[in-house]
């Protein structure tokens, strides 16, 4: 089973929302990452979790909280977006190698298509 | 930082006929690995196929295979018998084998190949 999912498929929020993106996954990784994704665009990464400790935060604005409560699940807290949020927000896992992150493939869930109105 | 370019934005082939998807990058290490990765409209990123830097034999996962040319630092990949569910984004991938600081976990992608496959 290779399989990360991502909870909501769509979420529709205005600008004073406060909201949150699920990711999950039962493969054992310790390793998870936020991807945010423009149409057309290749997706750009956020934050990596190793050991549910933050470990890279990609200079992301503090309207945007990540949170990784244990080693399966991942959240994006989200508090006064901009329309200029909207995109696909990707989340991955991978095993953590010898070392570290690197050696291992990440896998993606099917992402949070996210509209900030 | 590395960059991977992919210099074609679009390309088309002909239900079972084969197609070659081009992958160049820039890097100083010698330690690295290369991916391919598919993006269907369903949105979901897969992975196609992966190359270790240090193995010179080229990576082949059925109809999939790649050209790795270390010293001209290119990863193309050959899709053989193209079918219509190979119509997607296709995105060439680094990522380095060494885990230091802000690389760590980084993978580096191109712009992506848009894949369109006709009956």
């Amino acid at each position: 089973d290779t399989e990360v999912t991502q909870t909501p498929k769509h979420l529709v929020m205005g600008m004073t929302n406060k909201k949150s993106l699920k990711c999950e996954q039962h493969m054992g990784h310790r390793a998870m990452y936020w991807y945010k994704q423009k149409a057309k665009k290749p997706p750009e990464l956020m934050f990596v979790y190793s050991y549910e400790k933050l470990s890279i935060n990609e200079s992301v604005p503090s309207r945007f909280s990540p949170e990784c409560p244990n080693s399966s699940l991942l959240n994006l807290h989200l508090h006064a977006l901009q329309p200029e949020d909207s995109a696909l927000y990707l989340c991955a896992s991978s095993q953590v190698g010898a070392r570290g992150v690197t050696k291992n493939i990440q896998y993606f869930g099917a992402g949070t298509r996210l509209s900030v109105l | 930082a590395q960059t991977v370019t992919q210099s074609q934005p679009e390309m088309s082939v002909q239900e079972a006929e084969t197609v070659t998807l081009s992958c160049t990058y820039d890097t100083s290490e010698s330690d690295y690995y290369l991916f391919w990765y598919k993006q269907p409209p369903s949105r979901q990123m897969i992975l196609v196929i992966r190359q270790e830097a240090y193995k010179q034999q080229n990576a082949t996962e059925n109809r999939f295979s790649v050209n790795f040319q270390k010293a001209a630092k290119s990863f193309s990949l050959k899709i053989s018998d193209s079918q219509l569910g190979d119509a997607a984004m296709y995105f060439c991938a680094y990522r380095s084998a060494v885990a230091r600081g802000s690389t760590l976990g980084r993978l580096y992608f191109g712009r992506g190949t848009q894949l369109t496959v006709w009956p």
